[in-house]
């Protein structure tokens, strides 16, 4: 049972663009919400990280938008770049558990 | 620093033969984690250890062992490879900060084929 859903999973966006990657979660208890970033060839790194107690979140161009209520959260790339080209995971957790439950992954492309 | 350090990078087996995927971080992370990354499947934990000494099942255990032989190495083992363990293997190590979730440092992967 997949308990974190991720969409689209394939995404391609003109450079400057904005793409936007959803996650959706069933388990109320889920309490912090990262999201990964995973070069070809690469592991996966932290990008950005959200908890429950706020809707936003900026770290640079990256941008990760909470609805608590509609148990869903969004990253947004601002003037997004070639070297944005990634995957992108996101993730879920609670309680503090280092156990994190992924999202199957959005491939991205930016194009020039 | 090297970070996650996992070994082999590249290994093809056959259906049958066993195995042994090596991890080690210099981090002092007290968590460690093996994940494989599957095509639309994402990353699935397989098994983790939050702590020298212990270890405990993921989402996905079957077919694997775990060693967690000191505070730096955790080990994965196959016993008898199948096809279905064709993956990309990941390990993981992780802090806790105050109590709550830390960040995970991967390694750069373990590309296993079972023929």
């Amino acid at each position: 049972q997949q308990q974190v859903k991720q969409s689209p999973q394939s995404l391609i966006v003109q450079k400057g663009g904005i793409p936007i990657i959803n996650c959706a979660y069933e388990n109320t208890a889920f309490d912090y919400f990262p999201w990964y970033q995973q070069f070809p060839g690469k592991g996966p790194a932290l990008l950005i990280a959200i908890r429950p107690d706020v809707s936003e979140k900026k770290e640079g161009r990256f941008t990760i938008s909470f609805n608590k209520s509609a148990k869903q959260f969004s990253l947004h790339i601002m003037d997004s770049q070639p070297g944005d080209s990634a995957t992108y995971f996101c993730a879920a957790s609670k309680g503090g558990n280092e156990k994190l439950t992924f999202g199957t992954g959005t491939r991205l492309t930016i194009i020039p | 620093n090297a970070g996650v350090t996992q070994t082999p990078k590249f290994q093809v087996l056959k259906t049958g033969q066993s195995m042994t995927l090596q991890c080690a971080q210099d981090m002092n992370h007290n968590s460690m984690y093996w994940y494989r990354q599957d095509p639309g499947m994402g990353l699935r934990l397989i098994y983790y250890s939050a702590s020298e000494g212990t270890t405990d099942k993921g989402e996905v255990p079957n077919g694997y062992n775990v060693s967690r032989l000191n505070k730096r190495e955790f080990s994965l083992r196959l016993e008898s490879a199948a096809p279905s363990q064709t993956s990309v293997y990941f390990c993981a190590s992780s802090e806790r900060a105050g109590g709550n979730t830390g960040e995970l440092f991967f390694g750069e992967g373990s590309r296993l084929t079972v023929l």
